[in-house]
């Protein structure tokens, strides 16, 4: 059964530093997502993103967020300069339609 | 606000009982809702949807009920497993926001006790 997969598993960097994290989207979707979820709390929406382009950002999702489909098989996510409430889990999603979406792994961000 | 949320933080329940999760909802608009499962340290898992047309919706030992009346969902397990152990998020689309962004609820977590 097709999944998400999304790269790293973990990442740990300095405050001030860039991350970028990684997805690969199930193949024939055509809609993308970006949640993130601070521990023990619920998933929120950060992105959405469709033909290239972003089609909603969250007010989570600043100038120091940004999205990019390099290929026509990976979807990430940057974060420029990683703040200490950036740490949480991040998690892609896709969908075939704008609807039902397939969530990934997540990747674990510890921004020390 | 408007807002998603659900009743019950944590739910026990006895292996091969039936669960019941419930969700309220304040945006009577709403018109699509998702069921997610998350086991601990795993992204949500795809459980059954349903739309704002349709008052039951059944998959594969599970069944959600919307009443619109009272802007409730349920999700219903029948034979609870202990692989049912997990945190059960609603979500809806709003139709105020744009195609595919979800707001979650915040979650009830399910154990399963022997």
């Amino acid at each position: 059964e097709p999944e998400v997969t999304q790269t790293p598993s973990h990442q740990v960097t300095q405050m001030g530093q860039e991350v970028i994290l990684r997805c690969v989207p199930i193949s024939n979707h055509l809609y993308f997502y970006w949640y993130r979820q601070i521990l023990g709390q619920k998933v929120e929406f950060l992105v959405s993103f469709y033909n290239n382009e972003i089609s909603e950002k969250s007010e989570i999702f600043d100038d120091q967020f940004s999205v990019e489909r390099p290929d026509g098989s990976n979807f990430t996510l940057k974060i420029r300069s990683t703040k200490l409430e950036d740490s949480a889990m991040y998690f892609c999603a896709s969908g075939g339609g704008p609807e039902t979406q397939y969530f990934g792994p997540g990747t674990r961000l510890l921004v020390l | 606000g408007e807002s998603v949320g659900l009743h019950l933080p944590t739910l026990s329940v006895q292996e091969g009982d039936n669960s019941i999760i419930n969700c309220a909802y304040s945006n009577s608009a709403s018109d699509y809702f998702i069921w997610y499962k998350q086991e601990s340290g795993k992204g949500p898992q795809f459980i059954i949807d349903i739309r704002s047309n349709m008052d039951k919706r059944q998959g594969q030992r599970v069944t959600v009920l919307l009443n619109k009346t009272v802007k409730h969902l349920s999700l219903q397990i029948a034979a609870t497993q202990p692989g049912d152990s997990a945190v059960y998020f609603c979500a809806e689309n709003r139709p105020t926001d744009s195609w595919g962004k979800l707001q979650f609820g915040a979650g009830t977590q399910v154990v399963v006790t022997p």
